[in-house]
């Protein structure tokens, strides 16, 4: 079974800190996704990466950033939280030539 | 462009009546399309998904979906409500070619009162 793990369920920080959330899958997928969930919009695209070191801008990365160093990991950053970054927070990963995202259980990130 | 309509953004049925969660697409390619199930604090958990093969799909949990070209629709129906499918439905399309990108539905959280 694929697995999809993300370092933290639930965080807190204030506002203007520096937010590291951290996703791995143990099935060697070559894309790796961050989308952020909000009641009544859905699943929104943050950022995807189709490799190591690559990177690709979704529906709505103002604000963040991310990071691809090895090809299990992929790491979403927010520089500087702001309230309106508190969402919920889901890595999703595909690969070996399959249809299917299989996701983390989530980050459920409140910032203050 | 692909894009998904998720029709209600609340359904509520009693136990044992049938569930029926409707998903409108469109897609200027042959789509994939998908239904995930999200139970509470979780992430998504993969129900079912059509991929160019048999139009009636199956999935978990005595799901199915029906893949209607004509109508662009990819409802998702239960014979059964049970108490535990009260959870959030997400539709989801992507096409051949997208590199596994989904486009995602707003989502329907489905209520089973008993």
């Amino acid at each position: 079974d694929v697995k999809v793990t993300q370092s933290s369920r639930y965080l807190v920080k204030r506002t203007g800190e520096k937010v590291f959330l951290e996703c791995v899958q143990d099935m060697d997928h070559e894309n790796m996704f961050w989308y952020r969930q909000d009641p009544g919009l859905g699943l929104r695209l943050i950022y995807f990466s189709y490799d190591v070191k690559m990177k690709e801008k979704g529906d709505i990365p103002e604000g963040y950033s991310v990071s691809r160093e090895k090809k299990e990991r992929f790491s979403l950053i927010l520089e500087s939280a702001s309230t309106n970054q508190t969402s919920m927070y889901l890595c999703a990963s595909i690969g070996g030539g399959q249809e299917t995202q299989y996701f983390g259980p989530g980050t459920r990130l409140l910032v203050l | 462009a692909q894009s998904v309509t998720q029709l209600g953004s609340h359904v509520s049925v009693s136990e044992g009546a049938l569930v029926l969660l409707r998903c409108n697409y469109s897609s200027s390619v042959p789509p994939y399309l998908f239904w995930y199930v999200q139970y509470p604090n979780q992430g998504l958990q993969l129900l079912l998904k059509y991929t160019s093969a048999a139009t009636l799909v199956k999935g978990i949990n005595d799901f199915e979906a029906e893949f209607k070209k004509s109508e662009t629709s990819f409802h998702l129906t239960k014979p059964s409500a049970h108490m535990s499918d009260a959870a959030e439905y997400f539709c989801a399309v992507s096409g051949m070619g997208s590199q596994g990108n989904l486009i995602f539905g707003k989502g329907t959280k489905l209520s089973v009162k008993p």
